[in-house]
């Protein structure tokens, strides 16, 4: 089955340690995301890649980082420099060659309680 | 930083009314704009992608329309059912970019 696989579900750390969350798709999908959504609040844009090798950073991309070695994968790692790192992450994925009219995908999400 | 806004923030409606809600993005580098329904437990899933203006889009109860030159959307459900109680997210597409930015979305919870 094709989809997008975030792992792990939950996700504990102790404050000042960097944690990668991990996102893959098996869609062949070109662009992918990572959003982080707070309690009572939209997905706010961390990161986003339109290709291999190439990403650019998004509304809130301070103490984070990432990577995109491969078209399946795009690694999201929270850094100690995020300063409340605690929220829910979500990670997307679309269809960016077959034009502008297409939907993004969203993996189960990660939620990364930092203490 | 792009503003996609979402009105009403919540909203609550008895089972068999019809509502609908606004989402307002910027009215320039428009792409796209997208419709998200976010169930509890779940993940988002894709309504509708508009890309026209005056575009006008149904599935089932649910329907959207689109104006971009002054930069609004509304999504229409009629005859609301418990099961569409869930988070209604828009989002902007920007340019051709392929970023996408979401609103803060509509809570919707139905009553029978």
């Amino acid at each position: 089955d094709g989809g997008i696989t975030q792992s792990p579900k939950y996700l504990f750390r102790k404050e000042g340690q960097n944690v990668t969350l991990s996102c893959e798709q098996n869609l062949n999908h070109d662009a992918m995301y990572w959003y982080r959504q707070d309690p009572g609040q939209g997905l706010r844009l961390i990161y986003y890649s339109q290709i291999v090798n190439d990403f650019q950073k998004g509304d809130i991309a301070e103490g984070y980082s990432v990577s995109r070695e491969k078209k399946e994968s795009f690694p999201l790692t929270v850094t100690s420099a995020q300063k409340n790192p605690t929220a829910f992450y979500l990670c997307a994925s679309r269809d960016s060659n077959r034009g502008m009219n297409t939907e993004a995908f969203f993996g189960q999400g990660t939620r990364l309680t930092v203490v | 930083i792009l503003n996609v806004e979402q009105s009403p923030q919540s909203l609550h409606v008895q089972e068999g009314d019809s509502t609908n809600f606004t989402c307002s993005f910027p009215s320039s580098n428009f792409y796209a704009l997208h419709w998200y329904r976010w169930e509890t437990a779940k993940s988002p899933e894709a309504l509708f992608v508009m890309t026209l203006n005056g575009d006008e889009k149904k599935k089932g109860r649910i329907s959207a329309t689109l104006n971009t030159k002054e930069g609004y959307s509304y999504l229409y459900i009629k005859g609301s059912q418990p099961e569409d109680s869930a988070t209604y997210l828009c989002a902007f597409d920007y340019s051709s970019a392929s970023k996408i930015i979401f609103g803060s979305g509509t809570r919707l919870s139905i009553r029978p």
